[in-house]
């Protein structure tokens, strides 16, 4: 049973280019996050979804766009970076019904 | 906004001291979590909580949702080596089910 898959697990960008952060669960999960940890200031929700065809801003959205086709994939798009994005970012999913988030083992971003 | 203030920031103990920390929240939460954090993974749960005075514990893990309803307290005891990590507290974050809100982490270093 992988959870929750993120890929890459590392990345470096120059500023300006485009990626995206692939995230995807295998537990039937209808809720979908993506967060970034920065040092000393813990994790921060950028967005989130309730269900495929569904998404929503979190606290720091700007800079990041998402959607979610499939029940599976919830893939964060960087479309042109920054050096502020440089951090650490981490899916989650949990069931419908709960506040128990299944943490990806998430992706350790640079931005030059 | 909603903050949550966690202490103490950081903790060096000796392996078998127990350990306490806490969490206190700007506004009454119904639901307080518990995570751990191992270098270079995702956090995962370790408690959650659902009732102001619950007291919960999880092998030498034990959390109280605090009467408040506007706190949470972590302890460990007889710590090993494998406690090193970062703790964080979290409580929901309204919008969805499922968005939490985090504090900025206790980081334990254990000594063997």
């Amino acid at each position: 049973n992988a959870g929750v898959t993120q890929t890459p697990k590392f990345q470096v960008l120059k500023t300006g280019q485009s990626m995206t952060l692939q995230c995807a669960q295998d537990m039937n999960h209808e809720y979908m996050s993506w967060y970034r940890q920065d040092p000393g200031m813990g994790l921060r929700l950028i967005h989130y979804s309730v269900g495929a065809g569904i998404t929503d801003q979190g606290e720091v959205p700007n800079g990041y766009n998402v959607s979610r086709s499939t029940t599976e994939d919830f893939p964060l798009r960087l479309l042109s970076a920054a050096p502020s994005q440089t951090s650490v970012y981490f899916c989650a999913s949990s069931s419908a019904t709960g506040r128990k988030l299944f943490f990806g083992s998430g992706t350790q971003l640079s931005v030059l | 906004g909603q903050q949550l203030n966690q202490s103490p920031q950081s903790m060096f103990i000796q392996e078998g001291e127990d350990v306490s920390m806490n969490c206190t929240s700007s506004s009454i939460f119904n639901t307080w979590l518990w995570y751990k954090q191992d270098p270079g993974e995702g956090p995962v749960l370790l408690i959650a909580l659902y009732k102001a005075g619950e007291l919960t514990s999880n092998g030498r893990l034990t959390a109280q949702f605090g009467i408040t309803r506007k706190d949470s307290f972590l302890n460990i005891s007889a710590s090993i080596p494998s406690d090193v990590g970062i703790y964080f507290c979290a409580g929901p974050n309204g919008g969805s089910q499922g968005n939490l809100i985090f504090g900025k982490g206790t980081k334990l270093s254990v000594k063997p």
